[in-house]
């Protein structure tokens, strides 16, 4: 059973509008979240993370929103550019379980429309 | 330089053959890890190691074998390769705050005939 869920395996958005990439989770001892950005022939690169006591974390063009009692998180990239089209995995931890590792939604292919 | 580089980029292989994949990294990092990617799916832990004497399975070790064989140096073994381990191999690191995030090389393409 999948833990960490990206529903959509694709998202196309136009230059300059804003991009929302969604992920729902079902462990509630999930208490990290992060997202990590990918493209092709290249490893996965960490974009931005929230700790499950806050519900926003900002970054430049890049904002993660995080509601604890729907087990949802989001992604929201404003204004979204060409160099931005990629995969985008969300991933979860648990930070005291006993696997150290990430637990990884499916992806969601982001395509930036000029 | 890379600082986390992996050995092979790309492999092809048949079935039965024994095959290693390598990982380096440069950033002094306690904690190493493999997953495995299968298209339209997303990374899957194989094993992990928080050091040199520690290593653990994730939630797919069946069919694969690990050594560290320093902190720096992180491999992977499928003793018997099989068709269904085809698939884009990831090695990352990470500090030993579990609030950190890891680090991936570029990935290894294997392909098992």
């Amino acid at each position: 059973d999948q833990q960490v869920k990206q529903n959509s395996p694709s998202l196309s958005v136009q230059e300059g509008r804003i991009s929302i990439l969604n992920c729902d989770y079902t462990n509630s001892m999930f208490d990290y979240f992060l997202w990590y950005k990918k493209y092709p022939a290249e490893g996965p690169t960490f974009l931005i993370s929230i700790s499950s006591i806050k519900d926003k974390n900002e970054d430049g063009r890049f904002t993660v929103f995080l509601n604890k009692s729907a087990k949802h998180l989001s992604l929201h990239i404003v204004p979204s550019q060409p160099g931005d089209s990629a995969v985008y995995f969300c991933a979860a931890l648990n930070s005291g379980g006993g696997a150290d590792g990430l637990t990884f939604g499916k992806g969601t292919h982001l395509i930036i429309q000029p | 330089d890379a600082d986390v580089t992996q050995t092979p980029r790309n492999r092809i292989t048949k079935t039965g053959k024994r095959i290693m994949l390598e990982c380096s990294q440069t950033k002094g990092h306690d904690r190493m890890y493999w997953y495995r990617q299968d298209p339209g799916l997303g990374l899957q832990l194989i094993y992990y190691s928080f050091d040199v004497k520690d290593i653990n399975k994730g939630e797919i070790s069946d069919g694969y074998s690990v050594s560290r064989q320093a902190q720096a140096k992180f491999s992977l073994s499928l003793e018997s390769a099989i068709p269904n381990q085809t698939a884009l191999y990831f090695c990352a690191t990470s500090s030993s705050d579990p609030y950190n995030e890891q680090f991936f090389g570029p990935g290894t393409r294997l392909t098992v005939l």
